[in-house]
């Protein structure tokens, strides 16, 4: 059974600031992880997808990811308030299927 | 932009019923999910298909699901008799190969 852990609380920034949230793999060999952001009561929508270690950047977001760590981090330059969401990191493994974490919500201050 | 599409937004339906689920995948998408997410839990998935077969499944999809591609367009997901605990956003999602999913909007099943 895969794992991915996000154990961070809600997190608070104000706008303008950078936003980091964190997630761990349980895999080793695992390949693929990706961002998801998920509004209150709505469907999860994919930020961005990271294979290779190191960073990927696209516009505000930027992924990070560590093989011999086994974590994945995404930034948020430049908060604004349309990015309070939950922030969900996903693993893909056999057939493609996705293993979530929980989430972190992110909170952003004007 | 193309995007997934599923309905109803909300189904109710009493507990011992039957329900089917809707969703039409962005059209050149090769793979098709269901997963489910319980009010307040992490998204779970809970079946892949491909080539008009099952490809992988979790322990939640027990012989009360079922799903099926019944024409080029829609995917469904049945439950058989639902359950109070299957109460649940039931999301589809598709992919063109080995990549991004793209997640419907889901539907809101509550069973009462």
């Amino acid at each position: 059974q895969k794992e991915v852990e996000q154990n961070s609380g809600p997190l608070s920034v104000p706008e303008g600031a950078i936003a980091s949230l964190n997630c761990t793999y349980s895999d080793r060999g695992s390949q693929s992880f990706f961002w998801y952001r998920q509004y209150s009561g709505k469907s999860p929508e994919l930020i961005m997808f990271i294979y290779s270690n190191g960073d990927k950047e696209d516009g505000r977001f930027t992924a990070q990811l560590n093989k011999a760590s086994q974590y994945v981090s995404l930034l948020i330059r430049d908060s604004q308030p349309s990015d309070s969401a939950t922030y969900l990191c996903a693993e893909s493994w056999g057939n493609n299927r996705l293993a979530f974490g929980k989430g972190n919500q992110v909170v952003v201050i004007p | 932009e193309p995007e997934v599409t599923q309905t109803p937004s909300h189904q109710v339906t009493q507990m011992g019923q039957e329900v089917i689920l809707r969703c039409v995948p962005i059209s050149n998408h090769l793979y098709f999910y269901w997963y489910r997410q319980i009010l307040g839990q992490k998204v779970e998935f809970l079946v892949s298909f491909y080539n008009n077969e099952i490809s992988e499944k979790s322990e939640i999809f027990d012989d009360q699901f079922s799903v099926e591609r019944p024409d080029g367009s829609n995917f469904t997901l049945k439950i058989r008799s639902t359950k109070l605990e299957d109460s649940a956003m039931y999301f589809c999602a598709s992919t063109a190969g080995e990549g991004e999913q793209f997640f419907g909007p889901g539907t809101r099943l509550t069973v009462l």
